[in-house]
């Protein structure tokens, strides 16, 4: 089965700017994630999604990131305007529906540098 | 709020040592716990899983241990080789207020030389 998909791969930009992360999960995957990790740490839990539904949003900085899951299937997240401390890898999961023992699936991440 | 603390890397091992990385946790409820492997260019996948206190999981040679009463989650593998160098994430799924939250420790960078 196909993985998931994430572009861009890698994306350059000033601080100020805006950018948009693209998401495919696995088909049949209800539970999407989006993550932020940072050099040298774990990645840290931005936003998930059941279905086309909000399940946690509480560690996205609402101010400047905005993420949405229209259909329930592929998943944008935006930053606008960047900040240079936003340089990291953005990862974005799928797991088959929510619960504490559903295994994650990982996309290849987009490394996002702000200069 | 929910945490996982990992040992410090890099750990570096001679090819057939015995690997032991720490994990311990902290939560409000009863969590499923994760071992999740990012081999160098490739995304993270998952390693290893336990859902509840007792369980082993086991994997590639790897195992760890759900252990209620202290804590902790232990990754150990018996012979490490040079193809098992990558970075390791602790992980645990909880449920402290309705929603099922995944936390992430820092990870653990493993460099088995031959």
């Amino acid at each position: 089965e196909a993985g998931v998909a994430q572009s861009p791969r890698y994306k350059i930009i000033e601080k100020r700017q805006s950018v948009a992360f693209w998401c495919n999960p696995i088909s049949g995957h209800a539970t999407l994630y989006w993550y932020q990790q940072i050099l040298g740490q774990g990645p840290k839990l931005l936003i998930q999604f059941q279905n086309n539904g909000v399940v946690d949003d509480s560690q996205l900085p609402k101010d400047r990131f905005s993420a949405e899951r229209l259909k329930g299937v592929d998943s944008t997240l935006k930053i606008q305007p960047a900040k240079l401390e936003d340089s990291a890898v953005y990862l974005c999961a799928s797991s088959l529906t929510e619960g504490v023992t559903y295994e994650q699936y990982f996309g290849p991440g987009t490394r996002l540098t702000v200069t | 709020g929910n945490s996982v603390t990992q040992m410090e890397g890099p750990v570096t091992l001679s090819e057939e040592a015995f690997l032991t990385i720490n994990c311990t946790y902290t939560a409000t409820g009863y969590p499923s716990l994760f071992w999740y492997v990012q081999y160098p260019g490739e995304g993270l996948q998952l390693l290893l899983k336990a859902t509840k206190a007792d369980d082993k999981g086991s994997n590639k040679g790897f195992e760890a241990t759900y252990r209620k009463e202290t804590t902790s989650f232990h990754l150990e593998k018996g012979s490490v080789q040079v193809s098992d160098s990558a970075v390791y994430f602790c992980a645990l799924s909880d449920q402290p207020g309705g929603s099922y939250i995944p936390t992430f420790g820092r990870g653990t960078s493993l460099i088995v030389h031959p």
